[in-house]
């Protein structure tokens, strides 16, 4: 069975800052996606990023980038200059390729202070 | 502005109630979920419709119905819900294509209470 770790319950960080969420995942599969979710006060869940595991080059989207080693079963996001509005419960995810299950970390909530 | 439209935002009932959550999506998406979820943790997967019919079942009571009544609509029928069914409720939608499945579109929600 598929398991994601999200190591880091909460995390502060000042406007502007870089600020990096850990995850780890364990599977026996080859072929798989990993994405991180945002989930602000307001409820939706919101793809952050999305990295397919045959790819070796890091997913980027604008000042979200992710650090993906496949070797180490390990998938962090780092957000860059961040901002106020980043402030949100982030969920790291994993979901094998052809399924429709996607297994869940149990999320980092992020702080973004001014 | 969210492509999966869920009705009602919130939903206050009693426990020997019948009520009905609604999700709607027409990005021409073939999967469509529910979901649970309580504070603070992450959401969990209730049911799973894919071209219209009941693919996973989570092992849901059954005072939860699901209801697929075509492409682009979802419902969840609820009756004698208990407190701990207090929760939000999450529907998502997803298409596959040739490289597998695609992310899954999320709505915002509905927050059910239990009295």
């Amino acid at each position: 069975a598929q398991t994601v770790t999200q190591s880091q319950p909460e995390m502060s960080v000042q406007e502007a800052e870089t600020v990096t969420l850990s995850c780890t995942y364990d599977t026996s599969e080859s072929n798989y996606y990993l994405f991180w979710y945002k989930q602000p006060p307001s409820r939706q869940m919101i793809l952050v990023i999305r990295q397919e595991a045959y790819k070796q080059q890091n997913a980027t989207e604008n000042r979200f980038s992710v650090n993906f080693q496949k070797a180490a079963k390990s998938f962090s996001l780092k957000i860059s200059d961040s901002q106020l509005g980043d402030t949100a419960m982030y969920f790291c995810a994993f979901m094998k390729h052809g399924d429709d299950k996607i297994i869940f970390g149990k999320g980092t909530r992020l702080h973004i202070l001014p | 502005d969210t492509e999966v439209t869920q009705t009602p935002k919130h939903l206050v009932m009693g426990m020997t109630n019948k009520k009905s959550l609604k999700c709607e999506q027409h990005m021409g998406h073939r999967a469509m979920y529910w979901y649970k979820q309580k504070a603070k943790k992450p959401p969990e997967l209730m049911f799973v419709y894919s071209y219209e019919k009941l693919s996973i079942n989570e092992s849901v009571p059954s005072r939860f119905s699901p209801e697929c009544p075509n492409s682009s609509l979802l419902n969840l029928h609820l009756h004698a819900l208990q407190p701990e069914d207090s929760a939000l409720y999450l529907c998502a939608s997803s298409q596959q294509d040739f490289w597998g499945n695609q992310p899954q579109h999320f709505g915002d929600g509905t927050r059910l209470s239990i009295l």
